[in-house]
């Protein structure tokens, strides 16, 4: 059974940088047909993409995010990370990784963990 | 990008009745690359059908979803207390993916 667990600060300023971290079990992320994704959600409000990696290193992002996006894979480690620059309170959401089958659809999730951007 | 909107927004039913969501987009969609979640107060969304139709692991048969092109449907053959929940549906297409913005199945 594929786990995934996020993890990283709840509380940033604004303009900071936003990092997390899934670590997955039960499953690796040098699987050549899964991609690796983050998805969050602000509170009260629907998903929103942020973007997905594989772990031959090619990745694609929210258009509406791609300027201030980066996701990385640790296969060592087998864990990879989103890096979300200039952080706004727009920004507050709960942030879930997910795993992605041939880049189509989310099959496993993390419980999700909540970020807070206030000064 | 295209745009995926789901219709009703609230959806009140009773236990036993069947429920029907859909799901229209703005362009033409592959059927392979749409999906739908259910997601609980407080819980992460659960992959519920895959490639319009097919159901993930653990999903009961009373769950089924069909559709094609524009307009894809999740029905809910004989509610059960559990499914009351929030689904969205959710495409993949020109490297990017979109989520419809939820319809909510509460109890009536």
């Amino acid at each position: 059974q594929v786990q995934l667990q996020e993890s990283g600060p709840g509380l940033l300023k604004p303009s900071e940088t936003l990092s997390l971290t899934c670590a997955v079990s039960g499953g690796s992320v040098s699987s050549g047909s899964h991609y690796w994704s983050w998805i969050r959600q602000p509170p009260g409000k629907g998903l929103e993409w942020i973007g997905y990696i594989h772990y031959s290193g090619t990745t694609n992002y929210n258009p509406s995010l791609k300027s201030r996006v980066t996701i990385s894979i640790d296969t060592s480690k087998n864990q990879f990370s989103l890096k979300l620059r200039s952080v706004t309170a727009t920004d507050t959401a709960v942030y879930y990784c997910a795993r992605v089958p041939y880049a189509i659809y989310f099959d496993y999730w993390g419980q999700g963990t909540l970020v807070t951007v206030s000064s | 990008e295209i745009v995926l909107t789901q219709s009703p927004g609230t959806l009140s039913l009773s236990p036993g009745e069947r429920a029907t969501l859909s799901c229209r987009a703005s362009q033409s969609v592959t059927s392979s690359c749409l999906a739908w979640y259910q997601q609980k107060p407080g819980q992460a969304p659960r992959l519920v059908i895959y490639s319009a139709s097919s159901r993930a692991t653990g999903i009961p048969d009373r769950f089924s979803g069909s559709g094609s092109g524009t307009d894809f449907t999740l029905t809910i053959s004989r509610l059960e207390p559990e499914d009351f929940a929030v689904y969205y549906c959710q495409q993949y297409g020109s490297s990017s993916v979109t989520f419809g913005q939820g319809t909510r199945l509460e109890i009536k």
